[in-house]
């Protein structure tokens, strides 16, 4: 079963907005990351935030981690066009053995 | 282009045939990675190798799954007698390294239909 959570399911935000997408999850983690996967090109990574961080940037994205309520959010600041794609949270875990869990995915909709 | 690569791209078949994926990471990587992805659904791990050895399985990998990485360099996933539920499509990724961090590089996936 698969371990994160996001939310919302899906989003529709106009061109020059910010999309913000939450994570959550279950157990554990030595790490957490967020991927895009849009039909052009596959699953993408975009950003490793480590479960001893708090915050991380990376040009238009920010992420946060919370481990004490076991969630995580993905900020995508003045989005556009080509920002439109799934997002999927992913965690590392050795509990139960070294796997990498995904959550189901936002699906994002920016509008120009 | 130095990426993963996955072949076939697309791949029919009728059920109760055996199927076989390759998958060629990046050449420096010494972690590979298996996932099956559903429509509307993330990819869901399948099994992971160090090297030549298969560190962990899913209890999703049904007896009639089996991946290998011979040399530790390509990786095959064989399914046994497909069944309608096996239709997904399945991805390969590749890291470097043997600490935490583990951005994984995908592939462009090998989509199975079984008719």
């Amino acid at each position: 079963s698969q371990q994160g959570e996001e939310d919302p399911q899906a989003l529709s935000i106009q061109e020059g907005e910010n999309a913000t997408m939450n994570c959550s999850y279950k157990t554990s983690i030595n790490n957490l990351q967020w991927y895009r996967q849009n039909s052009g090109r596959g699953l993408v990574h975009l950003i490793l935030i480590r479960s001893n961080e708090r915050e991380k940037h990376s040009g238009r994205l920010r992420v946060t981690l919370d481990t004490s309520k076991k969630s995580s959010s993905l900020l995508i600041t003045a989005s556009r066009a080509a920002d439109t794609a799934s997002y999927f949270c992913a965690t590392d875990t050795l509990a139960g053995g070294f796997k990498t869990i995904f959550g189901a995915g936002t699906r994002l909709f920016v509008k120009a | 282009d130095t990426g993963v690569s996955q072949d076939p791209r697309h791949k029919i078949t009728k059920r109760g045939q055996n199927v076989t994926f390759r998958c060629d990471p990046i050449s420096e990587h010494n972690r590979l990675y298996w996932y099956r992805q559903t429509l509307g659904q993330g990819p869901e791990f399948l099994t992971y190798f160090q090297n030549e050895a298969q560190l962990e399985k899913s209890r999703l990998l049904s007896d009639r799954f089996s991946a290998e990485r011979p040399k530790g360099s390509f990786s095959t996933l064989e399914i046994q007698r497909t069944e309608q539920g096996d239709s997904a499509m399945y991805l390969c990724a590749s890291s470097q390294g043997t600490g935490i961090d583990n951005e994984q590089f995908f592939g462009p996936g090998t989509r199975l239909t079984v008719l």
